[in-house]
């Protein structure tokens, strides 16, 4: 059964600082693997997607990567703004390419 | 593109109503999935549907769920009867399975569910 973590749970930083926010699961066999977004009250933003066979993806000052191997993602944020703060979840898919299993989350607070 | 249309938005229902909620995915796309978010369980998906046909349905919680999919601008999932402890947020997403996306899945802003 694949299971996915997020840790840590919860994050505060200052604003200006880089951040990398940690996804793990436990079936190293993925098709892909999704970085969302979700602010308080909203639904999820899709941030990035990176298919099994490449190592990262870039997308303005984030950067996602991917080591199948040992079961693990991150992402990295660079120059944290305070519209940064949000819930950040990892998803993979299971049975295929479609059905989504999901961390618990990090809720990122970036402060003035 | 409106992306995924959630609708209502809001649903503030009495235990034993029977609840509708309803979905429009991204023009395109031929995959759908409906979520429930809740604190204890986080996200779960509840069904997807690929080609208007059901895949998966094992995440649905009982019999009181139901979900359809006449057509490949439409979705419902009908709770009957409400129960409070449906009260979640319901998701609905799509994709495009087999085009450039890589299965990149779209949400809605989702449905507030509110069962007294």
């Amino acid at each position: 059964k694949q299971e996915v973590t997020q840790i840590p749970a919860a994050l505060s930083v200052p604003e200006g600082e880089n951040l990398v926010l940690n996804c793990s699961f436990t079936d190293s066999a993925i098709y892909n693997l999704q970085w969302f977004r979700q602010d308080p009250g909203k639904g999820l933003t899709s941030l990035l997607l990176i298919q099994s066979s490449q190592r990262e993806q870039t997308s303005g000052r984030l950067n996602a990567s991917l080591d199948k191997s040992s079961g693990r993602s991150t992402l990295y944020i660079a120059a944290s703004q305070p519209g940064d703060s949000a819930t950040y979840l990892c998803a993979v898919p299971i049975q295929g390419a479609q059905k989504l299993v999901f961390g618990q989350g990090t809720r990122l607070t970036i402060n003035p | 593109d409106a992306g995924v249309i959630q609708s209502p938005r809001h649903e503030v229902t009495e235990m034993g109503q029977e609840v509708t909620l309803r979905c429009k995915p991204i023009s395109g796309h031929n995959s759908l999935f409906w979520y429930r978010q809740t604190m204890m369980r986080g996200l779960e998906l509840l069904i997807y549907f690929n080609n208007n046909v059901p895949i998966d349905d094992s995440g649905m919680p009982e019999d009181r769920f139901s979900a359809k999919m006449p057509n490949a601008s439409f979705s419902t999932l009908k709770i009957q009867p409400s129960e409070p402890r449906d009260s979640a947020v319901y998701f609905c997403a799509s994709s495009l399975e087999g085009g450039q996306g890589g299965y990149e899945q779209y949400f809605g802003p989702g449905t507030r569910l509110t069962v007294t």
